[in-house]
């Protein structure tokens, strides 16, 4: 069965800090993830998805199909990148399946 | 936004009560989808439809049904709530050969 597993619950860095927001997937087939993002008083919207290789907001995402994983990165941490991040997995059947969440806290 | 609004924005029911969440999109994305967001949980399925009067089961759908009886409109009735359901409910819509879901603006759910 699909499964994406978001091990932090609460990331806190300072301002300017790199960051990694970790995510692992199972799935016996080919993955398309995903990484929605949901900032503060505002609806869930996609950040961006592996197969396009976008860097959106300074934010990058690399598959390795290795280690199973999808995390999430940015070089130089900004206040207004705090917000709860959600990997997600594309089911057949236009579904996603949902990590846990992370809350980003950046601290100036 | 894709145009999907979320009525109520926020209800207090009493344990036993029927609550029914509205769901609305104006752009004629044929995939709907209702979620649940719980801390430490994310974000759960509860029920999807890929059509009109046709709808089925997610990850967590006991105690919860759902109608689709037009495009726009995808309902998620709580048949007697429960304090367990008290959470935040997303709508999500897609269309056809997407990828995007895109989110309604929730609804606060709290159940006494």
């Amino acid at each position: 069965a699909q499964r994406v597993t978001q091990p932090e619950k609460l990331l806190s860095v300072f301002k300017g800090a790199p960051v990694e927001l970790k995510c692992n997937y199972s799935y016996s087939g080919s993955p398309e993830l995903f990484w929605y993002v949901q900032y503060s008083r505002q609806r869930l919207q996609l950040l961006l998805r592996h197969i396009s290789r976008e860097s959106i907001k300074g934010f990058t995402a690399d598959l390795n199909k290795g280690e199973t994983s999808f995390h999430l990165k940015k070089p130089f941490a900004q206040e207004e990148d705090s917000a709860m991040y959600y990997c997600a997995l594309y089911n057949a059947g236009n579904m996603l399946t949902f990590g846990g969440g992370t809350r980003l806290m950046v601290k100036p | 936004d894709a145009g999907i609004t979320q009525s109520p924005r926020h209800k207090v029911t009493e344990t036993g009560t029927p609550v029914t969440l509205r769901c609305h999109q104006t752009e004629n994305h044929r995939y709907m989808y209702w979620y649940r967001q719980d801390p430490g949980h994310g974000l759960r399925l509860i029920h999807y439809s890929y059509g009109v009067k046709d709808t089925d089961k997610g990850e967590v759908s006991d105690g919860y049904s759902v109608s689709r009886s037009k495009t726009e409109d995808f309902l998620l009735t709580l048949e007697s709530a429960t304090s367990s359901q008290t959470s935040v409910y997303f709508c999500a819509t897609t269309g056809t050969g997407g990828y995007e879901q895109y989110f309604g603006p929730g609804t606060r759910l709290t159940v006494t």
